[in-house]
């Protein structure tokens, strides 16, 4: 692995389905985030965490969970998947620091019918 | 109003010419300030940091002006390479350890021969 990876690259979901999101990085990195993309709106942070064992709550976190037990994986997990969860998911990471650039997935593209 | 605002284009330019982007923010205490590009359904990827003192990168040119809230990019002599999604980003805190990065919903820019 190099970097940040994303599985599965897109999905199409039934709503009321449950779906855990991949996020792998192998940079070290502390902090790790969530985004959407929706057109229009731009990315949106869903949820983040710091460090491993940490997470908090970003700007849109309903419907959406998220765990942090290692440095490498974090997944995000929609509990019952609804249509306006349509949208791209980008995983993120720095290192830590304000300034530090984030690193960012390759997306997953994913529709909830 | 929206806490980064940039004019979504598309800028449609000629080989060779020279572009600008603007971005408003509204956070005054913002503290720090980036630009990403996008391709079409690729990820964000750090283009340059902007610098209170204005940074340049080759054809690329970024400035910085706190009194009035606004972030600029200039490319110089654009390539059709440069044809791409801008994403002007503000950190508008310092939290230690991570960021918590607010998105422009970014300016579209074509280039063409």
């Amino acid at each position: 692995i190099a970097g940040i990876t994303q599985a599965p690259t897109s999905q199409i979901l039934a709503a009321g389905r449950r779906m855990t999101l991949r996020c792998t990085q192998d940079m070290r990195h502390n902090a790790m985030y969530w985004y959407r993309q929706d057109l229009g709106l731009g990315l949106r942070l869903i949820h983040y965490s710091n460090t491993a064992g940490t997470t908090g709550k970003g700007e849109v976190p309903d419907g959406y969970s998220v765990s942090r037990a290692n440095t490498d994986d974090f997944p995000l997990t929609l509990a019952s998947a609804v249509p306006s969860q349509t949208s791209v998911y980008f995983c993120a990471s720095s290192d830590s620091g304000s300034n530090n650039e984030q690193f960012f997935g390759p997306g997953t593209r994913l529709t909830v019918l | 109003r929206k806490e980064v605002e940039q004019d979504p284009g598309p800028f449609n330019v000629p080989e060779g010419a020279t572009v600008a982007f603007n971005c408003t923010y509204s956070n005054s205490a913002s503290q720090s300030f980036f630009w990403y590009r996008q391709d079409c359904r690729k990820e964000p990827k750090l283009l340059m940091s902007v610098y209170s003192s204005g940074n340049e990168d080759g054809r690329f040119t970024a400035q910085l002006n706190r009194a009035s809230q606004y972030i600029s990019l200039l490319i110089r002599d654009s390539k059709l390479s440069d044809s791409a999604t801008y994403l002007c980003v503000v950190n508008p805190r310092e939290i230690t350890g991570f960021q918590k990065l607010v998105f422009g919903t970014g300016t579209r820019l074509l280039v063409s021969p």
